[in-house]
């Protein structure tokens, strides 16, 4: 199976500033036929289901504020939060979906500071 | 916009068989695949498998003699079933559709509200 770890486990961020969570997957995820990485980013908030935020690494799922962001770098990827709102408190995960078993990664909680 | 809910019992005993089954509204389950995620309390997400109407099913490994899924395209809903559950099966469990369009798969974009099954005698 495909190993995706996250980093940081926990972050605090002021309101207004940026919150940067990395996340690396055990092996590529890029599918070379459409020349994507096949990885995603999703919420949760407490007592409600995971959210798609991002997938193909970059792209913004319909509705997302565009203060969210992904990045990729071979098999490194980030998920930015331009300038951290209070709804964001949330447990974030990333997600492969390129081989099954799709793997998600331990999760990062982000917290007000 | 597609709906998923979750409906079976919220308590099973040790060693017997967790049923659950997902209604899509909005959706049709013909159109795309669709996958079962599973939570313990306070922690990660675990995929446990995806299946298609036409009968394409993937089981995570490590899970695969255990568990069951299939498709009713009348209902339009889909199933779950885990066998042997153990006190460590006990989770959160969410369904969700797994986008599939032209060829090409993405992550699961819909999710249900997700249901908490206790294994417990």
């Amino acid at each position: 199976d495909i190993v995706v770890t996250q980093s940081p486990d926990s972050l605090a961020v002021s309101l207004g500033e940026r919150a940067t969570i990395n996340c690396k997957s055990s092996q590529s995820v890029l599918y070379t036929s459409n020349n994507r990485n096949y990885l995603a980013w999703y919420q949760q908030k407490p007592g409600q289901p995971p959210k798609l935020l991002i997938y193909w690494a970059s792209t913004r799922e319909s509705g997302v504020p565009d203060r969210f962001s992904g990045s990729e770098s071979g098999t490194d990827f980030t998920l930015t939060i331009s300038s951290l709102h209070a709804e964001d408190v949330a447990v974030y995960y990333c997600q492969q979906y390129l081989i099954a078993p799709r793997t998600f990664g331990q999760g990062t909680r982000v917290e007000i500071k | 916009q597609v709906q998923l809910q979750e409906s079976g019992p919220g308590l099973v005993k040790p060693s017997e068989t967790l049923s659950l089954t997902c209604t899509v509204s909005g959706d049709s389950v013909t159109s795309h695949y669709w996958s079962w995620i599973r939570q313990p309390a306070g922690k990660g997400l675990e995929w446990i498998g995806r299946i298609s109407a036409s009968g394409n099913i993937i089981y995570k490994s490590s899970l695969q003699s255990r568990v069951t899924m299939s498709v009713d395209t009348s209902k339009n809903q889909f199933s779950l079933k885990l066998h042997s559950v153990t006190a460590a099966d006990t989770a959160v469990f969410y369904c969700a559709r797994l986008r599939y369009t032209n060829g090409v798969f993405f992550p699961e974009d819909s999710w249900g509200q997700g249901t908490l099954v206790t294994v417990s005698s």
